[in-house]
């Protein structure tokens, strides 16, 4: 069975600091992919990253960063000096083939001024 | 450019009135299609997938069903709903026969049940 938990229900931070966002999943498959959505107070689901299982390679884009393990299955995600319009409900989400997207109960983030 | 269209954007519907929600897409072939619920302060939940026309995978038994009578066009449906239908519905879309490439949502769906 897969499983995906993201143990912290809420994250307060003030703007500028940094702030990870932690994701733990679970899997049989040696095959998988892994996700982080951003779902601002709109409500629409805005994707962020995908990630397979082969390539354990961490990724920067500007702010953001990602950190795969595979040793701990976890796939946690850093932002870097947070900003306001960072305040969000983020979700993180794993695949394997054949199965559709799993998601955790997400983490919700709220960056004050 | 692949699009997807949901509505309504929000719905208030009295306990045991029918419901009809649409999804359609825009830009592609043959695409998989998900229905997903939110319910307040809670996490996604995947409600119903079909990889082609007239074909639906339930994930949770309720009394909610979905049908796709055309390639590009998914619907959630309920005879009578239940206040427990509260949430906000997403529509998703992905390509790609093990769907493993990511999901493109909707703009979504906030139902409320009174």
């Amino acid at each position: 069975a897969q499983k995906v938990t993201q143990a912290q229900t809420e994250i307060s931070v003030v703007e500028k600091e940094d702030v990870t966002l932690d994701c733990v999943y679970e899997t049989r498959d040696t095959t998988y992919y892994l996700f982080w959505y951003k779902q601002p107070p709109s409500g629409e689901l805005v994707f962020l990253i995908r990630r397979n299982s082969f390539d354990e390679q961490n990724e920067i884009s500007g702010r953001y960063s990602w950190n795969f393990q595979k040793s701990t299955s976890s796939f946690n995600f850093t932002i870097t000096a947070s900003q306001v319009v960072d305040s969000a409900v983020y979700f993180c989400a794993l695949t394997q083939a054949g199965t559709a997207l799993i998601f955790g109960k997400g983490t919700t983030l709220s960056v004050s001024s | 450019s692949q699009t997807i269209h949901q509505w309504p954007a929000t719905l208030v519907q009295p306990v045991g009135s029918p419901l009809s929600l649409e999804c359609t897409v825009e830009g592609t072939s043959n695409p998989n299609l998900y229905w997903y619920r939110q319910a307040a302060g809670r996490g996604l939940q995947l409600l119903f997938y079909s990889v082609g026309i007239g074909q639906i995978s339930s994930e949770v038994p309720q009394n909610l069903s979905a049908s796709r009578p055309q390639d590009r066009q998914f619907i959630l449906s309920s005879k009578k709903l239940l206040l427990s239908d509260s949430g906000f519905y997403l529509c998703a879309w992905s390509v790609g026969r093990t769907r493993d490439y990511g999901y493109t949502f909707g703009s979504g769906t906030r139902l409320t049940v009174v």
